[in-house]
């Protein structure tokens, strides 16, 4: 079986404009998170995705958002970059909301902001 | 609001000898999981071992163990016959038994290397 696939791998954006990521999860699994990863702050929660409805949200601005498509992959957008949002984003996937099920995590997409 | 605490942001361990990495938490609640995730220099994050609360029984998995205290809340990592390919930043992380808190909440990590 697959495992969770971001793309793209590498990005580079200047300030101010905007990107999207993309999250394939494993085939079956529903639940589509976002983590925000850096040196300062370690790996923060974004958001939780599940069945196209946004079900959790962490502590970002209003300028991090997401979707989840039909077939579970899931989109994040940052609008009005900053330097800060430089990161590794991971996503992680699971079968279902019930917490005991296992996130598997995606190779992780690395922003840098310029 | 819950929070994880790894204490040591660097170790090292010589290879084929015995490791333990510390991680405390935080929290009010009494039914929660527990993990320890290890993130290898290619950035793939892998589970190494999960926790229930519920259970008393430390979990082990080959060479990894952990020792749960839940009074403590405690949950140190043991890492025995220590491989090269055990060298990676070690992450522990809690997530709430509660369904609609199924995010998890990382400590800031603890670097491994493992010397030959």
């Amino acid at each position: 079986k697959a495992g969770v696939t971001q793309t793209p791998r590498y990005l580079i954006k200047t300030r101010g404009q905007q990107v999207t990521l993309s999250c394939s999860p494993i085939s079956g699994h529903r639940s589509v998170s976002w983590y925000q990863q850096t040196p300062g702050q370690g790996l923060q929660f974004l958001f939780e995705y599940f069945s196209e409805t946004q079900r959790n949200k962490g502590n970002f601005p209003g300028r991090f958002s997401g979707r989840q498509f039909s077939n579970s992959r899931s989109e994040m957008n940052v609008s009005t970059l900053e330097l800060g949002d430089s990161a590794l984003y991971l996503c992680a996937s699971r079968r279902d909301r019930d917490p005991s099920y296992e996130q598997y995590f995606g190779p992780g997409t690395r922003l840098t902001v310029t | 609001a819950q929070t994880v605490t790894q204490s040591q942001p660097e170790m090292s361990v010589q290879e084929a000898e015995t490791v333990t990495l510390s991680c405390t938490y935080d929290t009010s609640e009494s039914d929660y999981y527990l993990f320890w995730y290890k993130q290898p220099p290619s950035r793939q994050m892998i589970l190494v071992i999960r926790q229930e609360a519920y259970k008393q029984q430390n979990a082990t998995e080959n060479r990894f163990s952990v020792n749960f205290q839940k009074a403590a809340k405690s949950f140190s990592l043991k890492i025995s016959d220590s491989q090269l390919g055990d060298a990676a930043m070690y992450f522990c992380a809690y997530r709430s038994a509660r369904g609609s808190q199924g995010n998890l909440i990382f400590g800031k990590g603890t670097k491994l290397s493992v010397k030959p």
